[in-house]
């Protein structure tokens, strides 16, 4: 069984500071995927990253870095200089391959970190 | 750039009326998921789609629900008899495949 665990629940900075968003998962598969998602006010589901298991290369885009560690099964997520316009919620994901379909299964989602950035 | 619509945004229903919430998949994927997200909580897979069947789907999944690609476009989610613990925001998903599910800006589903 797949499972996402992001520990932490409401996370407050202020502006320009950095924060990080942790996330562990637990699966039995050797192939599956790693997804972030951010959920703004308004509702909707925003992707922003996927990582396989075989790349453990860390991503940066911009202000958004991605650290992804098989040792410990973690993705943690990191905002560098916060803006405002970052407060949402953010949601971490894991899918594992399915062969006879040739897609990703279900994505298990975390349960989700509030992030409040003060000006 | 193409993106997941779904209709209504927003549906009141009573308890124990039938719903059906619609979605329409970007044009090229050819897998289709519904999810549901309690208000405050996590987002909770429900059923996956692929080749006009279900491939997976979760507990919460029984048999008052269903799902129907009627044309090449639409996707569709039913809802025979709906409980007030359906109350909860409903997203429809699409995929091509092993890449990323690019999500609908979801329907919010109140029962009375």
């Amino acid at each position: 069984a797949q499972k996402v665990t992001q520990a932490q629940t409401e996370i407050s900075v202020v502006e320009k500071e950095d924060v990080t968003l942790d996330c562990v998962y637990e699966t039995r598969d050797t192939t599956y995927y790693l997804f972030w998602y951010k959920q703004p006010p308004s509702g909707e589901l925003v992707f922003l990253i996927r990582r396989n298991s075989f790349d453990e290369q860390n991503e940066i885009s911009g202000r958004y870095s991605w650290n992804f560690q098989k040792s410990t099964s973690s993705f943690n997520f990191t905002i560098t200089a916060s803006q405002v316009v970052d407060s949402a919620v953010y949601f971490c994901a894991l899918s594992e391959a399915q062969e006879m379909t040739g897609a990703n299964s279900k994505l298990t989602f975390g349960k989700g970190i509030t992030l409040s950035v003060r000006p | 750039e193409p993106e997941v619509t779904q209709t209504p945004s927003h549906q009141v229903t009573q308890m124990g009326q039938e719903v059906i919430l619609r979605c329409v998949p970007i044009s090229n994927h050819l897998y289709f998921y519904w999810y549901r997200q309690i208000l405050g909580q996590k987002v909770e897979f429900l059923v996956s789609f692929y080749n006009n069947e279900i491939s997976e789907k979760s507990e919460i999944f029984d048999d008052q629900f269903s799902v129907e690609r009627p044309d090449g476009s639409n996707f569709t989610l039913k809802i025979r008899s709906t409980k007030l613990e359906d109350s909860a925001m409903y997203f429809c998903a699409s995929s091509e495949g092993l890449e990323e599910q690019f999500f609908g800006p979801g329907t919010r589903l109140t029962v009375l």
